[in-house]
């Protein structure tokens, strides 16, 4: 398992202004993922992180709104750009190891 | 595109029944794995099914994964309260490791 925290946990917004948030695991590993959970919502998966190589967006996110940063194996940041209230979600970050995800605990942003 | 899909969305019950989720799909998955999460956390990983046919308990959950590996049921015994929380199945099969989540079933007991 990963013990994995996330920075902040939650944060209110403005519309406009952007968010950047820290995920940090307790171990190094190789590929990690940055989810947004919308109210009432599951999991859709944003992009993968992987260490020394550009993110991996998934269709309907772009890296000009969601930039990511992997500058370590334990470490990735994903800001939030340009923020609307359509972006108020939950995000989290997870991390693979062996076969199995693991998750924060999340970040609850609202836009105002 | 993979889908999952799970049922019921909403199940209340009352503290010492017994229920069960479902999570079907049309696609083959190589593994997949069920989480609960409670309000203001993350998902937290319950267990992962990889073979077809496998099933797995975890103190009163049973996890059945499906003979063709497209679809899996979580059976609760004895529910309590404590068992309350967003139950969600994930599977995997893409590319990357991918996690295609179903909608979750929101589970309430009642005491």
């Amino acid at each position: 398992s990963a013990v994995i925290s996330q920075k902040p946990s939650r944060d209110i917004c403005q519309r406009g202004t952007s968010l950047t948030i820290q995920c940090q695991v307790d171990s190094q590993v190789t590929m990690m993922f940055w989810y947004r959970q919308q109210p009432g919502q599951s999991l859709t998966l944003i992009a993968t992180a992987n260490q020394g190589s550009e993110a991996t967006y998934e269709s309907g996110f772009v890296i000009d709104k969601f930039p990511i940063s992997r500058p370590n194996l334990t470490f990735s940041t994903l800001t939030v750009s340009n923020l609307s209230p359509e972006d108020s979600s939950i995000y989290l970050c997870s991390v693979m190891t062996g076969s199995e995800q693991y998750f924060g605990p999340g970040t609850r942003l609202t836009v105002t | 595109t993979q889908l999952l899909e799970q049922s019921p969305q909403f199940l209340s019950i009352q503290e010492g029944e017994n229920l069960t989720v479902y999570c079907n799909s049309s696609s083959v998955f190589s593994s997949l794995q069920w989480y609960r999460q409670e309000p203001g956390e993350g998902p937290v990983l319950l267990v992962t099914v990889v073979t077809g046919g496998e099933v797995k308990k975890l103190k009163r959950l049973t996890f059945q994964f499906g003979d063709a590996r497209k679809d899996s049921s979580l059976h609760i015994t004895a529910a309590q309260p404590g068992d309350t929380g967003l139950y969600l199945c994930a599977g995997e099969g893409g590319s990357n490791y991918k996690l295609t989540f179903g909608k979750g079933t929101l589970l309430t007991v009642n005491p």
